[in-house]
């Protein structure tokens, strides 16, 4: 079946710009999860939704930062007044449940902060 | 807290020679613990993972690890690596708490 999707699959954008990232999870995944991976601090864990319980955002880095899942199952995370050290490329990955379950991740948005 | 050590930042290897990665990791309870690759321009594909039981482990592309208790460790290995294999690899460690906390991965390449 079909995988995790991301879009856009890249994304250029000006300092101060607000930015939607989006990902679409395999059918059937509960649980969903965006991670970051940047040179300067490798792949960190940013928010994760399981169902319909309140999401962990233990990850996010600031406030700028905020993400949502509709209906459960996309999901939006959005970054406002871009700063250059956004810059990054934001992976998403989902898995059946909660818990160990394995996670397969999409191939990720690229995004440059100018 | 927890989190994993990859020591090694790049390994050149040549082809057909094996390989090892090395992967530590700390975790105050028992680990769940998984290798990753990522290619070029890809996203992170699973190659292996380690919840209980037997502690050698298989994954696909020919490659196993074995977790190791006492040294906290989950080294990934392949007995003759192929040019395809060049890519970054991430040890990966989570616990009930679903999020992965992953290693800062190491870069293999693969002489001809």
């Amino acid at each position: 079946g079909a995988g995790v999707s991301q879009s856009p699959s890249n994304k250029v954008t000006e300092k101060g710009k607000d930015v939607e990232l989006r990902c679409d999870p395999i059918s059937g995944h509960t649980a969903l999860y965006w991670y970051r991976q940047s040179l300067g601090q490798g792949l960190e864990f940013l928010i994760y939704f399981q169902g319909n319980s309140a999401p962990d955002k233990s990850g996010l880095p600031s406030d700028r930062f905020s993400a949502e899942r509709t209906g459960g199952s996309v999901s939006t995370l959005t970054i406002q007044r871009t700063q250059q050290e956004d810059s990054a490329v934001y992976l998403c990955a989902s898995s059946r449940d909660y818990g160990t379950e394995t996670q397969y991740f999409g191939p990720g948005t690229r995004l440059l902060v100018l | 807290a927890q989190s994993v050590t990859q020591p090694d930042i790049h390994i050149t290897v040549s082809e057909g020679a094996s390989l090892e990665l090395r992967c530590n990791y700390s975790y105050g309870a028992t680990p769940y613990l998984f290798w990753y690759v990522q290619s070029p321009g890809q996203g992170l594909q699973l190659l292996l993972k380690y919840f209980s039981g037997d502690t050698l482990v298989q994954g696909i592309k020919g490659f196993e690890a074995e977790f190791k208790r006492s040294q906290s460790s989950f080294n990934l290995r392949k007995p003759s690596v192929h040019w395809s294999d060049a890519a970054e690899y991430f040890c990966a460690v989570t616990g009930t708490a679903s999020k992965l906390t992953f290693g800062t991965g190491t870069r293999l390449q693969v002489t001809l």
